[in-house]
């Protein structure tokens, strides 16, 4: 088993869609989570992260982490064709970096 | 934000050759740096984790003689591909922490090229 899990896609949604990424984990000793944009032959940028269970939200951004569940979100509202990238789910613990394998979505106008 | 920049961003080297990589923190000290390999399409492998002042720490099946990494100081680490061969040939990204915080930022990557 993975130590995380990610649906690669593609996620093909229309403009304004909401959309919902999401990252299952199997390692209780990641305390930090994050989300990574990345475009075409660029590397990662970090969009959000989270520390333990909870909400965050940043704009049309929210990152969702349930610990008790090893399962992290991250929410696009009114999602924009810029928004089509792919999407990496990371967790760190202690010098302990994982990513997800990344979700390609695709925002169509 | 924190700015982690990446030399050269495109390199082409000759079979055989050698190849270094700069990472650099720009407006922060990284104690620890991590260095990564992205084929196409697929996800982000990592290499190895860089401690400065110390030896790295190579992940399970990466060759410690053919990617050497040197992290000098709290600014700067470096890869270097050492006789690199066409299969060698991928995208590399570095990333740091910043002090004893527990936030990645990354280079914008490079890509290398063996010919």
């Amino acid at each position: 088993q993975k130590e995380v899990e990610q649906d690669p896609g593609p996620l093909s949604v229309p403009e304004g869609a909401i959309v919902s990424l999401n990252c299952t984990y199997s390692n209780s000793a990641f305390q930090y989570f994050m989300w990574y944009r990345q475009y075409s032959r660029k590397g990662p940028e970090l969009l959000m992260y989270t520390y333990s269970s909870g909400n965050k939200e940043d704009g049309r951004f929210t990152a969702q982490v349930d610990k008790s569940s090893k399962y992290i979100s991250l929410f696009i509202r009114d999602s924009q064709p810029s928004d089509s990238a792919t999407y990496l789910c990371a967790m760190l613990g202690f010098q302990k970096l994982v990513f997800g394998t990344g979700t390609r979505l695709l925002v169509s106008p | 934000g924190a700015v982690v920049s990446q030399h050269p961003s495109r390199v082409i080297c000759k079979s055989g050759t050698s190849v270094k990589i700069e990472c650099r923190s720009l407006d922060f000290q990284a104690t620890t740096m991590f260095w990564y390999r992205q084929f196409p399409k697929q996800s982000l492998m990592l290499m190895a984790t860089s401690n400065e002042g110390s030896k790295a720490t190579y992940e399970q099946g990466v060759e410690k003689d053919k990617f050497l990494i040197n992290h000098a100081s709290l600014t700067l680490s470096t890869l270097t591909v050492t006789s690199a061969h066409p299969e060698d040939s991928s995208f590399y990204i570095c990333s740091a922490i910043q002090g004893t915080g527990n936030t990645i930022y990354f280079g914008e990557g490079s890509w290398l090229t063996v010919v």
